[in-house]
């Protein structure tokens, strides 16, 4: 079975600080991971994808995430935090169907809510 | 290019109503997933629907249900409603349902 763990419910950082959102993931198989992010009142916008190719993995508005296979974990970072990215972020592994293939079943983490302080 | 689109966006339902999602997703896509996110529970997956057949369920009882048309618009139902089905729905579509899913703005469901 597949799950993800996202270590803290609640960051807050000032502006113009890096940012570290920390998600641990378990997987039978090689995993699909991704980052969404959620602003208030509206749906949910892909950050960045990991797919078993280069395991730094760059995505939107200067995120990054980096895989890392030995400590089972794909935590979500940027360098200088801006207010527009105060937001709710997932953590998400995809689920496998048969034959390990992907399939449109996402198993989401509790949510990080980010805020950014002026 | 169009995103998915939801509708309704906000609807307020009493017990033992049901009521009908709507969702149309990016055009060329052919699978779509619904979600409900409540803060009590986070994001749980209801369904997901491929070329009009449904391909993978979560668990959900049975009053809630789904359909995908010909034209990958799909539509879910939730039968006799509860207040605990208070939540928003997501719905999500993908070219191949390999994972890379984009997401509607959702429909806010509001049980009295």
């Amino acid at each position: 079975a597949q799950s993800v763990t996202q270590l803290d419910s609640h960051v807050s950082v000032s502006e113009g600080t890096p940012v570290l959102l920390r998600c641990n993931y378990s997987s039978s198989y090689s995993p699909s991971l991704f980052w969404y992010v959620q602003h208030p009142n509206k749906g949910l916008q892909l950050l960045l994808k990991y797919t078993s190719a280069a395991t730094l993995v760059k995505g939107i508005n200067g995120f990054e995430a980096e895989f890392k296979k030995s400590e089972t974990s794909f935590h979500l970072t940027k360098p200088s935090a801006h207010m527009s990215d105060a937001a709710e972020y997932f953590c998400v592994v995809s689920d496998r169907g048969k034959g390990s293939s992907n399939t449109g079943k996402l198993i989401f983490g509790q949510g990080t809510t980010l805020q950014v302080k002026p | 290019k169009a995103g998915v689109t939801q509708t309704p966006r906000y609807l307020i339902k009493t017990r033992g109503q049901q009521v009908t999602l709507s969702c149309s997703p990016i055009s060329g896509h052919r699978s779509v997933s619904w979600y409900q996110q409540t803060p009590g529970q986070g994001l749980q997956f209801l369904f997901e629907y491929f070329s009009e057949t449904q391909r993978n369920k979560g668990n959900f009882p049975g009053r809630f249900s789904g359909r995908q048309f010909s034209n990958s618009r799909s539509e879910m139902n939730v039968s006799t409603l509860e207040l605990g089905d208070s939540a928003l729905y997501l719905c999500a579509s993908s070219s191949q349902g390999a994972g890379e899913l984009f997401f509607g703005e959702g429909s806010r469901l509001t049980v009295l």
